[in-house]
């Protein structure tokens, strides 16, 4: 069984810039949430996909965007980066009504 | 709004002895899930151990268990025979149903050898 995978590793981006974040659930799983970990916080919650839906935001801005495809595998996308999105992109998949999510390595995003 | 307060930035502990780490959360629902992840240097978030708020009696997983208190809403985690490899951020988590993970600010735990 594959656990969640996530793309890049790490990433340096200037403020403006876009960047796109992805990620590859566990097999099975069709629900995936995004979370952004500032240093030395907590996560935090961005918004979850189902069935290629989005189906729950947290309070980020529209320039936070995301995907999920046929396969369930999603992507986040942040436009016009700004030096605070600067955190770990974490990314969980879950069957819908498991109390369980699996969390991938994260993206490590440094915005300068 | 759910919240999630985790009152010890930083906690240590000598090898082989206990420590309790504080979490305490706010809501107004009866029925949810209490979690404590544990994140090592490696950053994946790894689940330790998980609570139904239905359950009265406390959970336990090996050399770690809670004390959840619903009333007083509050969810402690023990570990017992602390181990180098229990060295790691520990975040105290809220799910309500399917929906989203609230967590804390998170416990930074050294194990002293």
């Amino acid at each position: 069984e594959t656990g969640v995978t996530q793309s890049p590793t790490h990433l340096i981006k200037t403020r403006g810039q876009q960047v796109t974040l992805r990620c590859s659930s566990q097999s099975g799983h069709n629900t995936v949430s995004w979370y952004q970990q500032a240093l030395g916080q907590g996560p935090q919650f961005i918004f979850q996909y189902y069935r290629e839906e989005e189906n729950g935001r947290g309070n980020f801005p529209p320039r936070f965007s995301g995907l999920q495809f046929p396969n369930y595998s999603s992507e986040l996308n942040v436009n016009a980066l700004e030096l605070d999105d600067s955190a770990l992109y974490l990314c969980a998949s879950s069957l819908p009504d498991s109390y369980e999510q699996y969390f991938g390595p994260g993206t490590r995003l440094t915005v300068t | 709004a759910q919240t999630v307060t985790q009152s010890q930035p930083e906690m240590s502990v000598q090898e082989a002895e206990t420590v309790t780490l504080s979490c305490t959360y706010d809501t107004s629902e009866s029925d949810y899930y209490l979690f404590w992840y544990k994140q090592p240097p490696s950053r994946q978030m790894i689940l330790v151990i998980r609570q139904e708020a239905y359950k009265q009696q406390n959970a336990t997983e090996n050399r770690f268990s809670v004390n959840f208190q619903k009333a007083a809403k509050s969810f402690s985690l023990k570990i017992s025979d602390s181990q180098l490899g229990d060295a790691a951020m520990y975040f105290c988590a809220y799910r309500q149903g399917a929906q989203k993970l609230v967590f804390g600010q998170g416990t930074r735990l050294t194990i002293n050898p």
